[in-house]
C-alpha cells in the first residue's frame, strides 16, 4: 500500500486565498484525522471522521477551516480566506478498525500563507 | 476528557548515553491504548510502539524499551546506548476506543550530540 497520501506537499498562498488540502487514506482505513502542527501549539487535532462521518471538529479554529469527506479515498480540508496565521504543517492520518490499531501519518502539507 | 503530559520538552546527550522519555497520561476510561510516534529532521510521523490498558507487560525493541505502568498512568520510553540518528521529536498519544480522538502530547525534542 502507498501509505497515506496528501497533496500538495508544499503550498504558498497569500493572505484572503482558498487553500484546499487533499488527503487519500489508506485503503480499508475507516477513520480519518487532520492535525495541524505549529512550534508554537504542536500537535492539534482538527477534526476527525470514522466511516466517512464527522465525529469531533472541535478542534477546528474557526468557521474558515472546513473539512469534508465525501468517500472512503478522499478528504479534503479547506481554508477560506486564508491569513498568515495559518501557517503551519498540515498532516493527514488514517487508522484501522477499532482503536487499538495505530495511525498512520501521510507526509503532510507545508502551507505558508504571506 | 483525556489528556496526555510529556513534561519534558528538550533533552541534549552525547551519544551512547541512556536516555529516557517521560509520558503521563489521563483517561476516565477503562480501555485505552498508547502510542508512541517519532518525527525525525525530515518532518513524518512514524509509529514506533503501541500498548493497551490490559497489558503492562513492558516491550523491548533493539535499542528501545517501554515501560507500562498503570499505577502511575505511565507510558516511559527509554533508548539505550543513544545514537545520532535516533534525534528527533517524540510523541506519546493516546486513545480510548474505537470512536475517540488520539490525542498527543507536545513532544520532546531528542538531540544526541557525537
Amino acid at each position: 500500500d502507498a501509505g497515506v497520501i496528501q497533496s500538495p506537499r508544499h503550498e504558498v498562498t497569500e493572505m484572503g486565498q482558498e487553500v484546499t488540502l487533499r488527503c487519500k487514506p489508506i485503503s480499508g482505513h475507516n477513520s480519518l484525522f487532520w492535525y495541524r502542527q505549529t512550534m508554537m501549539r504542536g500537535l492539534e487535532l482538527l477534526i476527525y471522521f470514522n466511516n466517512n462521518v464527522p465525529i469531533d471538529d472541535s478542534g477546528m479554529p474557526e468557521d474558515r477551516f472546513s473539512a469534508k469527506m465525501p468517500n472512503a479515498s478522499f478528504s479534503t480540508l479547506k481554508i477560506q480566506p486564508s491569513e498568515p496565521r495559518d501557517s503551519a504543517v498540515y498532516f493527514c492520518a488514517s487508522r484501522g478498525t477499532g482503536g487499538s490499531t495505530e495511525a498512520f501519518f501521510g507526509q503532510g502539507t507545508r502551507l505558508t500563507v504571506v | 476528557a483525556q489528556k496526555v503530559t510529556q513534561a519534558q520538552t528538550e533533552i541534549s546527550v552525547v551519544e551512547k548515553e541512556d536516555v529516557t522519555l517521560d509520558c503521563v497520561y489521563e483517561t476516565r476510561d477503562t480501555t485505552y491504548y498508547l502510542f508512541w510516534y517519532k518525527q525525525p529532521p525530515s518532518g513524518e510521523l512514524v509509529f514506533l510502539i503501541r500498548r493497551n490498558s490490559f497489558d503492562e507487560q513492558n516491550e523491548i525493541s533493539g535499542r528501545y524499551s517501554w515501560n507500562f505502568q498503570k499505577s502511575t498512568s505511565s507510558f516511559n520510553f527509554t533508548i539505550t546506548a543513544s545514537q545520532v540518528v535516533d534525534s528527533a521529536v517524540y510523541f506519546c498519544a493516546l486513545n480510548t476506543g474505537a470512536n475517540s480522538k488520539l490525542t498527543f502530547g507536545k513532544g520532546i525534542t531528542l538531540s544526541v550530540r557525537p
